[in-house]
């Protein structure tokens, strides 16, 4: 049982570059969400999807885009890369009941320059 | 004022010491998550309360609902337990979606 596996774990762009952080999970969960951490600050919510074919920005998704064509996998694209963008980011799920466990993948360390 | 606060942000403790971290909200909740990140970046979930007190081996969660606080204890700390420990909680209505804290940060020396 895999989890949530994340890929790539580093990358390293250039301003304007475009780039897909991928996400699957293995669980069959309905929730699925995306997170940026930066330095010193809590987690911030860029996108969630609560099934196959919806997802909904959260509190910081400008740059970013999501699609879930599938139950398992929910990508996170960015358009035109911007150093703004450099942070780490993780995928996470959920069964999505109110008392479900969160899990995380091992996360996406990204730099732009 | 952030919706969720944490205590300490950093704390050194000496092996063996008793440990506890603070997490209070500002929002209605349905349940709170206590969760340890280590130095390699990976988040793992330790617990999920909604009332009440859970422990496993030598961690312990309350949480006051009343109160909207909530204490991770650690008994007889050891220097594998250095990670940051991070308070999310999950407003009502909520399609799932947490408010983190920023983490406090602890070291256990040896």
């Amino acid at each position: 049982n895999a989890g949530v596996t994340q890929t790539p774990k580093f990358r390293i762009l250039k301003i304007g570059q475009s780039m897909t952080l991928q996400c699957t999970q293995d669980m069959n969960h309905n929730y699925m969400y995306w997170y940026r951490q930066d330095p010193g600050m809590g987690l911030k919510l860029i996108y969630y999807s609560v099934g196959a074919g919806i997802t909904d920005k959260g509190e910081v998704p400008n740059g970013y885009n999501v699609s879930r064509s599938t139950t398992e996998d929910f990508p996170l694209r960015l358009e035109l890369a911007a150093p703004s963008q450099t942070s780490v980011y993780f995928c996470a799920s959920t069964r999505g009941q109110t008392n479900s466990p969160l899990h995380f993948g091992n996360g996406t360390r990204l730099t732009v320059t | 004022k952030n919706e969720v606060e944490q205590s300490p942000q950093n704390l050194t403790a000496q092996e063996g010491e008793f440990i506890t971290i603070n997490c209070s909200y500002s929002v209605g909740i349905s349940a709170l998550h206590w969760l340890q990140q280590h130095p390699g970046g990976g988040i793992v979930s330790l617990f999920m309360l909604s009332s009440g007190k859970k422990k496993h081996g030598r961690l312990i969660a309350t949480i006051n609902i009343q109160e909207k606080h909530s204490s991770l204890h650690i008994t007889a700390s050891h220097p594998r337990d250095s990670a940051v420990y991070i308070c999310a909680v999950r407003s009502r209505g909520s399609q799932g979606n947490l408010i983190f804290g920023k983490g406090t940060k602890l070291s256990v020396k040896p």
